[in-house]
């Protein structure tokens, strides 16, 4: 069954500390993405890749990095957390084609104190 | 840039009623963007629910509905009689997904009462 899997699913962090979201796929999409969702805003493009090796910037990529080391695998890293950065973290793994509608994991609430 | 405005929650039905989440769009980059409508039921991620690639078509799923409009921009998302189970926050979205240009809306939370 596809799926995307998202870890942890919750974490606390503290200000100035680093923090890595992970993203698993078994779709073989590959376009992979990465969505933050606050109150009262949409979700919100951070990061995106096309396939390994490929990372993209997003719509609000300040503050974020992204990694694609494999297929399968996308992480989100903040270098240096800020309270900014407490949110809710969307996953998603699409094919290609203007058709698609991507496949989300469950999110990650992060608490950045 | 392109946007979508949809109704803002939360949102109280009785169950059997009749529902309906409005989603208006402003697409300029792209004449005929693709449509969609996502629902994340409590604990879980986003799912779709219907999409819609076609300006004029219905799609519909799970007993909801949603009509591509072009001329008035519109697609929203309706139901008949609601269940309790339908409780849930649903997301209009602006396709395709390419590049950036996709585009959600900020959500309505649905809660049904008995």
């Amino acid at each position: 069954e596809a799926a995307v899997t998202q870890s942890p699913r919750n974490k606390v962090a503290v200000t100035g500390g680093k923090v890595t979201l992970s993203c698993n796929q078994t779709n073989n999409h590959n376009n992979m993405y990465w969505y933050r969702q606050d109150t009262g805003h949409g979700l919100r493009l951070i990061h995106y890749s096309y396939g390994a090796g490929s990372t993209e910037k997003g719509d609000i990529p300040d503050g974020y990095k992204a990694s694609r080391p494999s297929q399968e695998n996308f992480s989100l890293i903040l270098e240096l957390a800020t309270p900014s950065q407490t949110s809710v973290y969307f996953c998603a793994s699409g094919d290609e084609g203007n058709n698609q509608a991507p496949l989300f994991g469950e999110g990650t609430r992060l608490s950045v104190l | 840039g392109d946007s979508v405005t949809q109704t803002e929650g939360p949102v109280t039905v009785s169950e059997s009623e009749s529902l309906i989440i409005n989603c208006t769009y402003s697409a300029t980059s792209i004449a005929y963007p693709n449509l969609f409508w996502y629902v994340r039921y409590p604990g879980e991620g986003l799912q779709l629910l219907l999409k819609v690639i076609t300006a004029g078509q219905k799609g519909s799923s799970r007993g909801f509905e949603a009509t591509y409009n072009k001329e008035t921009t519109s697609f929203h998302l309706q139901k008949a009689s609601v269940q309790e189970s339908d409780s849930a926050v649903y997301y209009c979205a602006l396709g395709p997904w390419s590049g950036t240009y996709q585009r959600f809306g900020t959500g309505t939370k649905l809660q049904v009462v008995p």
